[in-house]
């Protein structure tokens, strides 16, 4: 079967930094995308990993060691806003399916 | 602004009736994509689609169908409903290109009494 792993909950302080770790194992894999879900909204895309090593987006960074079946989303300076569910996703293979974890609730705290 | 419009926020049905879900998508994305939302399982998939007509199973078909007869338009179908499909439905849909991801709905809550 596949499985992905993630924390269920993770509280930080405004301002601070934040890694959300994700490991999987997949019988296929593409990439590794990363979603956040604010309660009572739509999942929103982040952030595509196809290949190794850091990918910057604004105060967001995503992560991928595909050797070690392994990514991460980097959040800095976090803000109030950021508290929401993060998904972690991987692309099994060309016909562009999700296979998504079971979420990780950042609360950041003033 | 791109959308992918799901037909209802909420929905109340009877156990055994027959539920339609509807989506449609304003962005000519060849893909699209059912899921559902359950607390600590994260999001599964129920069903897609990469073209008008095609569809593929995903890991929970089980109890779902689903139509495209139109590249906009993706339904989904409870054939018969239970309370075990008590849940949240996502619908998504993507381009051809994974860097863009996908485009999701805002859901649609279903209950089944």
């Amino acid at each position: 079967g596949q499985s992905l792993e993630q924390p269920s909950e993770v509280t930080a302080v405004e301002g601070a930094i934040v890694q959300i770790n994700c490991t999987y194992q997949t019988s296929g894999f593409y990439g590794l995308s990363w979603y956040q879900q604010h309660d009572g909204g739509a999942p929103t895309f982040l952030s595509y990993n196809a290949l190794d090593g850091l990918e910057e987006t604004g105060r967001f960074s995503s992560f991928l060691s595909r050797s070690d079946s392994y990514g991460y989303l980097l959040l800095q300076e976090l803000q109030m806003k950021d508290s929401a569910s993060y998904f972690c996703a991987v692309l099994m293979d060309s016909s562009y399916k999700l296979i998504f974890g079971s979420g990780t609730r950042l609360l950041v705290r003033p | 602004d791109v959308k992918v419009t799901q037909s209802s926020r909420y929905l109340v049905k009877r156990t055994g009736e027959k539920v339609f879900l509807e989506c449609v998508q304003d962005m000519d994305h060849e893909n699209m994509f059912w899921y559902r939302q359950d607390p600590g399982l994260g999001l599964r998939l129920i069903y897609f689609s990469y073209d008008v007509k095609m569809k593929e199973k995903g890991d929970i078909p089980e109890g779902y169908s689903v139509s495209r007869e139109k590249k906009e338009r993706f339904s989904l179908i409870l054939e018969s409903a239970s309370t075990n499909q008590t849940s949240m439905y996502l619908c998504a849909s993507s381009p051809l290109s994974s860097d863009y991801g996908y485009t999701f709905g805002s859901g649609t809550r279903l209950t089944v009494v």
